[in-house]
């Protein structure tokens, strides 16, 4: 069974704090990795993806991916009230190309 | 980002009815979608895979008698619940990706939450 895990939270930040949300995956041959933002009751928002090994910066997001620890973060620089919400990791199943993703970590910033 | 389109957003029906949802890829072919479904405080759960033109993929434990797939064209697939119970009360999201590359970023509807009562 593969598996994605994450600490389901709640993560609670200041605001302007970086918040650092961690994720680990079973499947040592996934290929491409996804971050998700759920707001309650809202349907996933794409918020990173990364591929190769390293960090990926996209505004106050940076995605890091290490393979050989099976390990993929986000990072949220500069934390807002309005970054409240769950974020969800997920991993491609490279056989069927499906998305598995872990239970979720809840953030909370408070202003 | 690709827009993916889904209806209803919510449905409340009676014990027995059978519910559909609709999911429609407005700017691109979609020959790939998924459908999960999602119970409150837990993650989203794969239901079924399903490609244009050929027969859903569905998950363990799913039963695919009950969740029946359509997807006969490649911008729109469908879920029907079939005799919906309460206990199939949950969110439904559907998410497509437009081509075949397995590291296509999949685009999700805005969801469906159905409340059986």
């Amino acid at each position: 069974q593969k598996e994605v895990e994450q600490n389901s939270g709640p993560l609670s930040v200041p605001e302007g704090a970086i918040a650092s949300l961690n994720c680990t995956y079973s499947d040592r041959g996934s290929q491409s990795f996804f971050w998700y933002r759920q707001y309650s009751g809202k349907s996933p928002e794409l918020i990173m993806f990364i591929y190769s090994n390293g960090d990926k910066e996209d505004g106050r997001f940076t995605a890091q991916l290490n393979k050989a620890s099976q390990y993929v973060s986000l990072l949220i620089r500069d934390s807002q009230p309005s970054d409240s919400a769950t974020y969800l990791c997920a991993v491609n199943d490279n056989q069927g190309g499906k998305l598995i993703f872990g239970q979720g970590t809840e953030l909370s910033v408070k202003p | 980002g690709a827009v993916v389109s889904q209806h209803p957003s919510r449905v409340i029906c009676k014990s027995g009815t059978s519910v559909k949802i609709e999911c429609r890829s407005l700017d691109f072919q979609a020959t790939t979608m998924f459908w999960y479904r999602q119970f409150p405080k837990q993650s989203l759960m794969l239901m079924a895979t399903s490609n244009e033109g050929s027969k859903a993929t569905y998950e363990q434990g799913v039963e695919k008698d009950k969740f029946l797939i359509n997807h006969a064209s490649l911008t729109l697939s469908t879920l029907t619940v079939a005799s919906a119970h309460p206990e199939d009360s949950s969110f439904y999201i559907c998410s497509a990706r437009s081509t075949g590359a397995i590291n296509e970023k999949l685009f999700f509807g805005s969801g469906t939450q159905l409340s059986v009562l």
